[in-house]
């Protein structure tokens, strides 16, 4: 069972380089969601989606990009790297229902260190 | 948009003590609640969840969650912890109305063997 799958685990930038984070999940749900996890923050929300084509901002989205071209996919990708974007990021998704986005299964998470 | 407050930062605790975690979320409407759970090194993983129902919820490992809706907090609890108990616990909330998922700032867990 492959769930949620985050490349790469890790990845150091210098300050202006581009990268996308990849996500892909084989679970068919349709939520899917970028977080930042920074000591004594907690994870906050960097962009969604509820389907394919649909997207939208959350909490931080300065500095990142996403598209969803195909339900499985989500990639984030960081535009101008800058110090502040250093982090551990995690990909999530979620079957939706009647009641909302339900559990939330996370990927392994991807270390990146911009210089 | 909804969002989740967890009162202790670090909490430390011998094994066989009863744990209790705070979380309190800000959100008018109806809400979906969980706690996950998230070990050394590793990624998130799903404790327990509320929905609707019974207001007390029972997970994995031994924990439990009540919902008190008056005081809009989704306390988590665990009669007796173990060593392995070891992690940092996040509160988080979704909104039925709205579609993202908050998170609480994490409370690390520190259970002394």
């Amino acid at each position: 069972n492959a769930g949620v799958t985050q490349t790469p685990k890790f990845q150091v930038l210098k300050t202006g380089q581009s990268m996308t984070l990849q996500c892909a999940q084989d679970m068919n749900h349709e939520y899917m969601s970028w977080y930042r996890q920074d000591p004594g923050m907690g994870l906050r929300l960097i962009h969604y989606s509820v389907g394919a084509g649909i997207t939208d901002q959350g909490e931080v989205p300065n500095g990142y990009n996403v598209s969803r071209s195909t339900t499985e996919d989500f990639p984030l990708r960081l535009l101008s790297a800058a110090p502040s974007q250093t982090s551990v990021y995690f990909c999530a998704s979620s079957p939706r229902t009647g009641l909302g986005n339900t559990e939330a299964f996370f990927g392994q998470g991807t270390r990146l260190t911009v210089v | 948009a909804q969002s989740v407050s967890q009162h202790n930062h670090h909490v430390i605790l011998s094994e066989a003590a009863s744990l209790e975690l705070g979380c309190n979320y800000s959100y008018g409407g109806t809400v979906n609640l969980f706690w996950y759970v998230q070990y050394p090194g590793q990624h998130l993983q799903l404790l327990l969840k509320y929905f609707s129902g019974d207001p007390l919820v029972k997970g994995i490992k031994g924990f439990e969650a009540e919902f008190i809706k008056s005081k809009f907090s989704f306390n988590l609890r665990k009669p007796s912890v173990q060593w392995s108990d070891t992690a940092e616990y996040f509160c988080a909330v979704n909104a039925r109305n709205n579609n993202d998922m908050r998170f609480g700032a994490g409370t690390r867990l520190t259970v002394k063997p």
